[in-house]
């Protein structure tokens, strides 16, 4: 069965502090991956999606970035963290050419 | 450009009492899909169904339910004989393609008391 990993779990950073976000996606191949973010009190917000290894494309410009490595890993980055980047992290993958898309458990970022 | 609207912030019910969760979508394509995820106090979400554009039979899972009306671009999702364990967020979202990812309302907080 196909499984999601994200971590950390829970980040707490400085203002101007980096930051990198992992996601793993075992039990397939050629996934579908995406990062989204969900504010306070707001729905959640597609922030970059990727349908293969360095290809990335972003929905909304911003400081962060997103980089796939590897075909089941999405990295979640920023050179430097503003307050505004706080939030509830969550990654996602689906199957090629499925519409379904399921999450990982999320990594809550607050930025101090 | 896709909407989706969750017009219920917040809904609380006691146990067993039967609750609809409403959502209005709004698209410009023929072709889309429908979603409704679950956000227990966990935060992750748990997806729970999709229906395409193309049909409109309603749908039952348990006590689950749930009523796709293109008409009135609605795609309604029903509880009956609530439990406790359905106390969490509840999420429609709405894709037009298999690459863009899902726009999601904005969520249901739903309470259900005992």
């Amino acid at each position: 069965s196909q499984t999601i990993h994200q971590w950390p779990a829970t980040l707490v950073q400085p203002v101007g502090s980096p930051l990198s976000l992992e996601c793993t996606v075992e039990g397939t191949s050629n996934p579908n991956l995406y990062w989204y973010r969900q504010a306070a009190g707001r729905g959640l917000q597609l922030l970059f999606y990727s349908v293969g290894i360095g290809q990335i494309s972003s929905e909304v410009p911003q400081n962060l970035s997103a980089s796939r490595p590897q075909d089941r890993q999405f990295i979640l980055s920023s050179k430097k963290l503003l307050l505004s980047d706080s939030g509830f992290y969550l990654c996602a993958w689906s199957v090629r050419g499925a519409y379904e898309q399921y999450f990982g458990p999320g990594t809550r970022l607050t930025v101090t | 450009a896709q909407k989706v609207t969750q017009a219920q912030t917040e809904i609380s019910v006691v146990e067993k009492e039967d609750v609809t969760l409403d959502c209005v979508y709004e698209t410009r394509d023929t072709t889309y899909y429908l979603f409704w995820y679950k956000q227990p106090p966990s935060g992750e979400l748990v997806f729970l169904i999709r229906r395409n554009s193309f049909d409109e039979q309603n749908e039952i899972s348990g006590r689950y339910s749930w009523n796709f009306q293109k008409s009135t671009s609605s795609f309604n999702f029903t509880i009956t004989a609530s439990q406790v364990v359905d106390s969490a967020v509840y999420f429609c979202a709405l894709s037009e393609t298999v690459l863009n990812g899902l726009t999601f309302g904005k969520g249901t907080h739903l309470i259900i008391q005992p």
